[in-house]
C-alpha cells in the first residue's frame, strides 16, 4: 500500500463545476505539495503547505495534520484545468525526500 | 528565462548503451533532484544533492550515477541501459536546505528515455 493515497484516480467534470481531489498519507510529514502535470508532460508546483489553507486564484488547498489528509479544490472549473494532479509529502526528518501519490487524472468538459 | 532546463528532451537508444542526461538550474537553489516517472505516471525520487553533496540515494541500480559538478548542475549518467529504464526523467530544484524548512520544487521539462 502506497504511503500516499489519492482519490479519485480519475475524475470527469463539466465546465463550471466545483472539484475536490483528496490526499491521505500514513507517514509523519513536514510539508505536503500539490503538483499539476499537463498533457504535455511538464510539472508545476501549485502549493506547498504544512498547515491550514492556501488559495491561489480558483485553487484552494487545505491540510489537516491530525487526520493526515489534504484536499485540493478547484472552483468554477475550466477545460484548461484538465491535467493530472499529484499529491506529494515531504517526510519529517533531515532529508528533503518527497513521496508521491499516484495522481488524479482530471478531465473538464466544455 | 528557463528556470530548470534538461537536455535532451527525447532520447532513444539501444539496450547496452551508456547515456547521460544533463540538468541546469539558474534559480540559485541549494538542492537538486532526479525523479523517474514510469509508464503509469508514478513519480519516484532517485537522487538528491544539496550543495554538491549527495543526500538522497534511493534504491536505484548502480548503473545510474548522478554527478553534480557545481550547485547549478546535476547530471545523470546511465550505464548499460535496459528496457526497464524507459521512462520520463525529471530534474527539479528547490531552495530547501538539509533539515531546513520546506520550499516548493521547480521541475525541468523532463527527458523521455526510450530504450529499444
Amino acid at each position: 500500500k502506497n504511503e500516499v493515497e489519492q482519490s479519485p484516480q480519475n475524475l470527469t467534470a463539466q465546465e463550471g463545476e466545483f472539484i475536490t481531489i483528496n490526499c491521505s498519507y500514513s507517514v509523519g510529514i513536514s510539508a505536503l505539495h500539490w503538483l499539476q502535470q499537463h498533457p504535455g508532460g511538464g510539472i508545476v508546483s501549485l502549493f506547498m503547505l504544512s498547515s491550514g489553507k492556501k488559495k491561489h486564484g480558483r485553487l484552494i488547498a487545505t491540510i489537516n495534520i491530525q487526520e493526515k489528509h489534504s484536499s485540493l479544490h478547484i472552483t468554477a472549473s475550466h477545460p484548461r484545468d484538465s491535467a493530472v494532479y499529484i499529491c506529494a509529502v515531504r517526510l519529517y526528518g533531515a532529508t528533503n525526500k518527497l513521496i508521491f501519490g499516484t495522481g488524479t487524472l482530471l478531465a473538464v468538459q466544455p | 528565462d528557463t528556470a530548470v532546463s534538461q537536455t535532451p528532451k527525447y532520447l532513444v537508444t539501444q539496450m547496452g548503451n551508456d547515456k547521460s542526461i544533463k540538468c541546469e538550474q539558474n534559480l540559485g537553489h541549494d538542492t537538486m533532484y532526479w525523479y523517474k516517472q514510469d509508464s503509469k505516471k508514478f513519480l519516484k525520487i532517485m537522487f538528491s544533492y544539496n550543495n554538491k553533496e549527495l543526500i538522497i540515494n534511493e534504491t536505484v541500480p548502480n548503473r545510474f550515477s548522478p554527478k553534480s559538478p557545481d550547485k547549478a548542475h546535476l547530471n545523470l549518467h546511465i550505464n548499460s541501459l535496459e528496457l526497464g529504464d524507459s521512462a520520463v526523467y525529471f530534474c527539479a530544484s528547490s531552495p530547501t536546505k538539509r533539515g531546513g524548512p520546506s520550499y516548493e520544487q521547480y521541475f525541468g521539462p523532463g527527458t523521455r528515455l526510450t530504450v529499444t
